[in-house]
């Protein structure tokens, strides 16, 4: 177990809809990474959140956003959702993610399902 | 653009006997290596980092090597366990780009009795 939970384990929905992913970090890091792994792209890197505040940005598309609130647990939202949005969304969080050179530790992951 | 590489999708090895599992990386930036190890549905799972500032590191039966010059790392498991069998991402980060990583895609162990 590594201290990262992430809600709901599964979700099905439609083309179209909207839905959001919930990432609770280990006790004690300040640092979110959201993460997506799709059959043919393996993991990719979608964004970061320090204390509440963006810090990086990757592959993430407009229609997704997230946030992080005080009590540092994250949200991901995904709308407008494509059929190619289906994949495994990851949560990872770390102590303060500034170096580079800190271990992130990963949730078990949200499996989104759009038909 | 895929900066980190695992070439090998899959590799099956005899229990008790070594794993050798490869990776590449392009970009000459990174700093920290990572392996991660992942079952079927769970999330990936800390295995062993390495600094660049070093070219070994080892836990357990879990060894890594880093060779700059070649941008290669590989990660050693001995002796191999049926346990072991999983699917196994090496990742990389660096200071400029902070807290990202970058994952290869995956190489599948299979450690057979």
């Amino acid at each position: 177990d590594s201290g990262v939970t992430q809600t709901p384990k599964h979700l099905i929905t439609a083309t179209g809809q909207r839905v959001t992913l919930r990432c609770s970090p280990r006790s004690g890091d300040l640092s979110v990474y959201w993460y997506q792994q799709s059959l043919d792209q393996g993991l990719q890197f979608l964004i970061q959140y320090y204390n509440g505040e963006e810090r990086a940005k990757g592959n993430i598309l407009e229609r997704f956003s997230a946030q992080q609130f005080p009590d540092l647990h994250s949200e991901l939202n995904l709308s407008s959702l494509e059929l190619g949005d289906s994949a495994l969304y990851f949560c990872a969080s770390s102590v303060d993610g500034a170096s580079g050179q800190e271990t992130q530790y990963f949730g078990p992951g949200t499996r989104l399902l759009v038909l | 653009d895929q900066q980190v590489k695992q070439n090998s999708p899959s590799l099956s090895v005899q229990e008790g006997r070594i794993s050798i599992l490869n990776c590449d990386y392009t970009n000459s930036m990174f700093d920290y290596f990572l392996w991660y190890k992942k079952y079927p549905a769970e999330g990936p799972t800390f295995l062993i980092s390495i600094s660049s500032i070093k070219d070994k590191n080892e836990d357990g039966r879990f060894t890594v090597f880093l060779n700059k010059s070649a941008k290669h790392l590989s990660l050693h498991i001995v002796p191999s366990q049926p346990g072991d069998s999983a699917v196994y991402f090496c990742a990389a980060s660096a200071a400029s780009t902070l807290g990202r990583l970058y994952f290869g895609r995956g190489t599948q162990l299979t450690v057979w009795p």
